[in-house]
């Protein structure tokens, strides 16, 4: 089956600006993970959902983050009146969470959406 | 806060093993080291993963040392496909639910070389 894929690839925004980022995770995978890159940084934690639930959300850096699941599948990172400082790749990731979690539950990313704010 | 240090750079010929090795003094007794690696402009692609057994797949292998303060990831015969950087991870839990986080430090950048 498919990967974990993202949309868009490249987002260019003005500051001030609001933007939605989309991500599809691998079909049945219940956890799914979203998470910044700065350049040349690593890929640093924001949010976590198991199912619709959002589980962990202590990584978000501001409440102009916000994410959503609502259906437990596909889910959307939006990121309100955007600043300089939110330029980075956004990288979704899913995982299965079998009964096992924590033994054998892989990450799996997708592509990462480049957000450029001017 | 990243809970590995890995060397900035490395270089390997192609063909030849590259050795890549990766300090985690303070990891827990519970928590897995995982490997990613992430090559320009893509996603990070899964590696391996261990808890305190040397493991082996059909990418790499890694070993991890018995006091689990650090470990090396083996790649057998490297090729230029595998020029990227490549991340030691540290995997915690998270504030809740049963699953985890993945703690990610700078990697190392490997360049395979003809």
């Amino acid at each position: 089956g498919a990967g974990v894929s993202q949309s868009p690839r490249y987002k260019v925004a003005k500051r001030g600006q609001d933007v939605a980022l989309r991500c599809d995770p691998i079909s049945g995978h219940v956890s799914l993970f979203w998470y910044q890159q700065a350049l040349g940084q690593g890929p640093e934690f924001l949010t976590y959902f198991q199912n619709e639930a959002q589980l962990d959300k202590s990584g978000l850096p501001s409440d102009r983050f916000f994410a959503e699941r609502p259906e437990g599948s596909v889910s959307t990172l939006k990121i309100q009146r955007t600043q300089q400082e939110d330029s980075a790749v956004y990288l979704c990731a899913s995982s299965l969470l079998t009964r096992l979690a924590g033994v054998k539950d892989t990450q799996y990313f997708g592509p990462g959406t480049r957000l450029t704010v001017l | 806060d990243a809970k590995t240090t890995q060397p900035t750079s490395m270089d390997c010929a192609e063909g030849r093993a590259a050795n890549l090795p990766c300090n985690h003094s303070t990891i827990s007794g519970n928590e897995y080291v995982y490997w990613y690696r992430q090559i320009h402009s893509q996603g990070p692609q899964y590696i391996i993963h261990g808890l305190k057994n040397n493991e082996t797949n059909e990418m790499a292998s890694l070993i991890i040392t018995e006091d689990r303060k650090s470990s090396t990831l083996i790649l057998p015969h490297a090729t230029l496909r595998d020029t990227a950087v490549y991340y030691c991870i540290v995997r915690v839990r998270l504030n809740a639910g049963n699953n985890r986080k993945l703690i990610w430090g700078l990697g190392t950048s490997l360049a395979v070389n003809p």
